[in-house]
């Protein structure tokens, strides 16, 4: 069974608007981890944001926010004011474990293309 | 702090041929990993390192795959005898030891065809 999923293989967003990118995993680890990444056409992956399990606020990150529903297992990354540069593939993540050693098993999702037109 | 470099950046080969990827972590980091990834879908892991010790390797990396840190510094990803399947992106990734959230520093990728 699928632990990362991300349901929205493409999105569009207008320039200047929010748009959210959804992420629901799967654990039964009381103690893991939740990162969004972004990957532009470039190639390189870029570390967004992260949250743990425990963490009782939800993280945010400049423009960036994570919008954590820990009953429901969903860890949705909001873009606020969205860019052109926003316009790349987005990858939810999770570190099943507290213990940071446990990122060489990242799970991850299929990924979010988002496309922000001017 | 220049990030992580990975050289070539796009590798066109014949099949079986051998490659190999360099990867130059950011200096203070001691943790390196190889990723692959495939049109499609998120990275897979391979392989990773501290310091100049390998401590675990993928099912996904066969015989054909083999990696080194022979310094603790940088690495090498080396595939023998390509073939079409492996054609794919090959990611490095770095991070330091500390902190909880143990984020990973990637490079721009290897992008490797094999015809």
């Amino acid at each position: 069974a699928q632990k990362i999923t991300q349901t929205q293989p493409g999105m569009f967003v207008q320039e200047k608007e929010a748009v959210t990118l959804d992420c629901t995993y799967d654990t039964s680890d009381p103690s893991y981890g939740l990162f969004w990444y972004k990957q532009p056409s470039s190639g390189e992956m870029i570390f967004l944001i992260y949250q743990g399990s425990y963490d009782q606020q939800n993280a945010t990150e400049g423009r960036y926010s994570l919008n954590f529903q820990k009953a429901r297992k969903s860890a949705n990354l909001v873009i606020s004011a969205s860019q052109l540069g926003d316009s790349a593939m987005y990858f939810c993540a999770m570190r099943e474990g507290y213990n940071a050693g446990n990122n060489r098993k990242l799970i991850w999702g299929l990924g979010t293309s988002l496309a922000v037109n001017p | 702090d220049t990030g992580v470099s990975q050289d070539p950046r796009h590798k066109i080969t014949k099949r079986g041929q051998n490659v190999t990827f360099r990867c130059d972590p950011i200096s203070e980091h001691n943790r390196l990993y190889w990723y692959r990834q495939t049109l499609g879908q998120g990275p897979e892991f391979l392989t990773y390192f501290q310091n100049e010790a390998q401590l675990e390797k993928s099912r996904l990396l066969s015989d054909r795959f083999s990696a080194e840190r022979p310094k603790g510094s940088f690495s090498t990803l080396e595939i023998q005898r390509t073939e079409q399947g492996d054609s794919a992106m090959y990611l490095c990734a770095s991070r330091a030891v500390q902190g909880v959230t143990g984020e990973l520093f990637f490079g721009e990728g290897s992008r490797l065809t094999v015809l």
